[in-house]
């Protein structure tokens, strides 16, 4: 079965650009979650999402941070516009009801 | 602020040496405590979980749970050089039916051969 799928994998863009990443859980999973990690910072939590629905977005940093989950199989978080404080590895997991989370590989996002 | 403390290391340790890592958390309410493993440029991967006090026994791996002194470890038996990565404490605090949770800055474990 496959596991967490993020894309794209590696991301490199210019200061004030848009940046879109995408995440596609373990079908039958009903939370996604995304994270950012930094040296400084280690591992935060952004968002989360039960059945679509997102339940608690206080980890995401400021307005320029959105994220949307349409149906159960895809969701994005989106940087519009991205600084170069926005450099980062972000996974995103996802959980079935009754066990613990899974990770994806992550994307590593620098902003020049 | 929840906030879930390990201290960062390094912890080195020889190969076959018991490897014992540490965290501690704020709220009271935390029911479930789990243990990821991260390799350098790699996801975090679950390698155990423990919900009640006392010691919870997998493989080479235990994990013990304090709730009275809000504290859990890992310890990580035989260590290999394999074992070498970066540990992450993980809680879901209260309430905790919503899956939450929230990582330690992490403990990274050196194995040396």
């Amino acid at each position: 079965d496959a596991g967490v799928i993020q894309s794209p994998r590696h991301e490199v863009t210019e200061m004030g650009q848009e940046v879109t990443l995408r995440c596609k859980p373990i079908s039958g999973h009903n939370s996604l979650f995304w994270y950012r990690q930094t040296m400084m910072r280690g591992l935060e939590l952004l968002i989360y999402f039960n059945n679509n629905v997102p339940i608690d977005d206080s980890g995401m940093p400021e307005d320029r941070f959105s994220a949307k989950m349409p149906n159960a199989s895809f969701s994005t978080l989106k940087i519009q516009p991205s600084e170069p404080r926005d450099s980062a590895v972000y996974f995103c997991a996802s959980k079935p009801v009754t066990d613990t989370q899974y990770f994806g590989p992550g994307t590593r996002l620098t902003v020049l | 602020q929840k906030e879930v403390e390990q201290n960062s290391g390094p912890l080195s340790v020889p190969e076959g040496a018991i490897a014992s890592l540490n965290c501690t958390y704020s709220d009271r309410g935390s029911q479930s405590f789990f243990w990821y493993r991260q390799y350098s440029g790699k996801s975090p991967e679950l390698i155990m979980f423990i919900y009640s006090n006392g010691d919870k026994e997998d493989g080479r791996f235990t994990a013990q749970l304090n709730k009275a002194s809000q504290y859990v470890s890992l310890l990580i038996r035989d260590s290999q050089p394999s074992d070498s990565a970066t540990y992450l404490c993980a809680v879901n605090p209260a309430p905790s039916n919503t899956g939450k949770l929230i990582f330690g800055q992490g403990t990274t474990l050196q194995v040396k051969p």
